[in-house]
């Protein structure tokens, strides 16, 4: 079974800092694709970024960059610039092949910015 | 384009109860999967359904179920309520063409048991 495990349970940067947020994932699988999801207090969850285990190059999405480390099981999200409106629940996803939506996710790090 | 909707947004009940939650995906996505998080977890999958058809189902009890209308909209039920099924319950669709791995989470619906 695929699990997924957040060691930091709550993080805080200060604005316009830099923050990584940690994610380690045990599957036997090759192919899977990972994700962080990010959940303000409004509740809704929201895709940040995703990477494709096939991919070597890291994903980017304008201030949010991940080091995936396929070897190691390893994909931390780094949050350039932070933000007040980052705010949030970040939590690690995985989810193995396509059209499969059994999706595991950490238990989450509470990130703060702090002004 | 509206997103996925959930209906009800906050809902209390008893202990023993039933109670049916809503979900509306967005529009032409085929689908629908629910997710059960309890306070201070992240989400876990309870089942996903495409095309009507039950393609998914997580660690759960039988006192869950679901189902898929042909417009795609799905309801979760759970019988026999328990003290610990108070959690927020969402629900995500996603796409087939637009980008097949991404799903679309809606708001959810926080239940208490009582």
């Amino acid at each position: 079974a695929q699990t997924v495990t957040q060691s930091q349970p709550e993080m805080s940067v200060q604005e316009a800092e830099t923050v990584t947020l940690s994610c380690t994932y045990d599957t036997s699988e090759n192919n899977y694709y990972l994700f962080w999801y990010k959940q303000p207090p409004s509740r809704q969850m929201i895709l940040v970024i995703r990477q494709e285990a096939y991919k070597q190059q890291n994903a980017t999405e304008n201030r949010f960059s991940v080091n995936f480390q396929k070897a190691a099981k390893s994909f931390s999200l780094k949050i350039s610039d932070s933000q007040l409106g980052d705010t949030a629940m970040y939590f690690c996803a995985f989810m193995k092949g396509y059209n499969n939506n059994d999706m595991r996710f950490g238990a989450g790090t509470r990130l703060t910015v702090k002004p | 384009d509206a997103g996925v909707t959930q209906s009800p947004t906050h809902l209390i009940k008893t202990r023993g109860q039933q109670v049916t939650l809503r979900c509306s995906p967005i529009s032409g996505h085929k689908s629908v999967s629910w997710y059960q998080q309890v306070l201070g977890q992240g989400p876990q999958f309870i089942f996903q359904y495409y095309e009507k058809e039950e393609r998914g189902r997580g660690n759960f009890p039988d006192r869950f179920s679901a189902r898929q209308f042909p417009n795609y909209s799905s309801e979760l039920n759970v019988n026999a309520l328990l003290l610990g099924d108070s959690a927020l319950y969402l629900c995500a669709s996603r796409g087939d063409r637009d980008n097949p791995y991404e799903q679309y989470f809606g708001p959810g619906t926080r239940l208490t048991v009582t």
